[in-house]
């Protein structure tokens, strides 16, 4: 089974500056996916970046990129020039390739940016 | 930008209701999802399909009944609405069983039972 620990119920950050939200996880599948998703007060599920098991590369999406370590299990997410738009929700996300290929979801990290 | 829709995107009604939420997706997904988070919480899977005529409960029990007749469409029932359905219904599609790729949601619905 898949299991996805965020601890940071709550993070602030100031605008410009970067931050890092904290991801572990633990599953027996060899191969998986790591996904960053953000989500406004609106609701909707935002897909921010990607991170494969077999990816060598940390993968890299505009501002948000992803610091994959995987002895250690964790896949943090790093928002770099923090804007005031990136106030939202966070959830990091796996998927594996066995039972139902869903997203096994952690609890999230509520990300404010102060102006 | 994902071609996936719900409707409707907020829903009060009173116990003991039929209701039914729907979800269409545009991109010839074979595989979709619904899930339910509750607020400030984590998304649960209460359902899922791998296609036409496949329907299968996820990891969080829920009361509800999905059916999927068409690719595109697979909506949500519940049969008696209660005060503890309330929570917000997320659906969700991909291409394949591969786990790079990414899951598309819908804009989710946001249920309150009085």
């Amino acid at each position: 089974a898949q299991k996805i620990t965020q601890t940071q119920p709550g993070m602030f950050v100031q605008e410009k500056e970067a931050v890092t939200l904290d991801c572990t996880y633990d599953t027996s599948d060899q191969s998986y996916g790591l996904f960053w998703y953000k989500q406004p007060s609106s609701g909707e599920m935002i897909f921010l970046i990607y991170q494969g098991s077999y990816d060598e590369q940390n993968a890299t999406e505009g501002r948000y990129s992803l610091n994959f370590q995987k002895a250690r299990k964790s896949a943090n997410l790093v928002i770099s020039a923090s804007q005031l738009g990136d106030s939202a929700m966070y959830f990091c996300a796996m998927r594996g390739i066995t039972g139902a290929n869903n997203l096994f979801f952690g609890t999230g990290t509520r990300l404010t940016v102060i102006p | 930008e994902a071609d996936i829709y719900q409707t409707p995107r907020y829903l009060v009604i009173g116990t003991g209701k039929k209701i039914t939420l729907e979800c269409s997706q545009t991109m010839g997904h074979d595989k979709m999802y619904w899930y339910q988070q509750d607020p400030g919480m984590e998304l649960h899977l209460i359902h899922y399909s791998y296609g036409v005529n496949s329907t299968e409960k996820g990891d969080l029990s829920s009361e509800s009944t999905v059916s999927r007749i068409r690719t595109e469409h697979f909506p949500l029932t519940l049969e008696s609405a209660r005060p503890s359905h309330t929570s917000q219904y997320l659906c969700a599609s991909s291409e394949t069983w591969v786990s790079y790729n990414e899951q598309f949601f819908g804009p989710g619905t946001r249920l309150t039972v009085l």
